[in-house]
């Protein structure tokens, strides 16, 4: 019930392509969904977060899909450069946005010249 | 932006010994930080959360006595790994926001590797 499926496990992308990693969770009672990058030996970062009221998010070249009725979202990184090449990792709470975190599973991110 | 500062980044210490982690929040009050571990290449996994001024609430399995956590301002937690072990070696990871309530996101700490010989 709390977890939070992540897929895929690892994406390889060309320098300009289109990286698209997904979610799907089962808790109809979260209400938040962060993602979030991270570089080896460092913390997660937040990119972008949304709120199941809206469909859509977009910040810069991020871009949060959020489907309610399937309980699914997802990434889109447009025009992937190589200093996007990190682990990203979907996220869900319930009850605001400093609530317990569900973490996904995680995705390696390459992105080459 | 929010900065949560953690500290030491590295650690090795022999086995046996009790090691502290600090987690400060360094320009906004959080009235909840979060405690994670995370083993290479995995997902992080909470292991629990505190709320300043009160007790920590562990998540399942994981060992109060041997991770205790202390949150007495809203600037900064600490988490003790008491008597550690080979198997204590992880990458600690704290997380501070604003409450349950609150519109200030979780952000993240870098993290401290600790390597216990």
């Amino acid at each position: 019930q709390q977890q939070v499926k992540q897929s895929p496990q690892s994406l390889i992308v060309q320098k300009g392509g289109i990286s698209i990693i997904n979610c799907a969770y089962e808790n109809t009672a979260f209400d938040y969904f962060p993602w979030y990058q991270q570089f080896p030996g460092k913390g997660p970062a937040l990119l972008i977060a949304i709120r199941p009221d809206v469909s859509e998010k977009k910040e810069g070249r991020f871009t949060i899909s959020f489907n309610k009725s399937a309980k699914q979202f997802s990434l889109h990184i447009m025009d992937s450069q190589p200093g996007d090449s990190a682990t990203y990792f979907c996220a869900a709470s319930e009850t605001g946005t400093a609530s317990k975190l569900t973490f996904g599973t995680g995705t390696r991110l390459q992105v080459t010249l | 932006g929010a900065v949560v500062s953690q500290h030491p980044s590295w650690v090795i210490c022999k086995s046996g010994t009790s090691v502290k982690i600090e987690c400060r929040s360094l320009d906004f009050q959080a009235t909840t930080m979060f405690w994670y571990r995370q083993f290479p290449k995995q997902s992080l996994m909470l292991m629990a959360t505190s709320n300043e001024g009160s007790k920590a609430t562990y998540e399942q399995g994981v060992e109060k006595d041997k991770f205790l956590i202390n949150h007495a301002s809203l600037t900064l937690s600490t988490l003790t790994v008491t008597s550690a072990h080979p198997e204590d070696s992880s990458f600690y990871i704290c997380s501070a926001g604003g409450g349950a309530y609150s519109n200030q996101p979780q952000h993240f700490g870098d993290g401290t590797r600790l390597s216990i010989l």
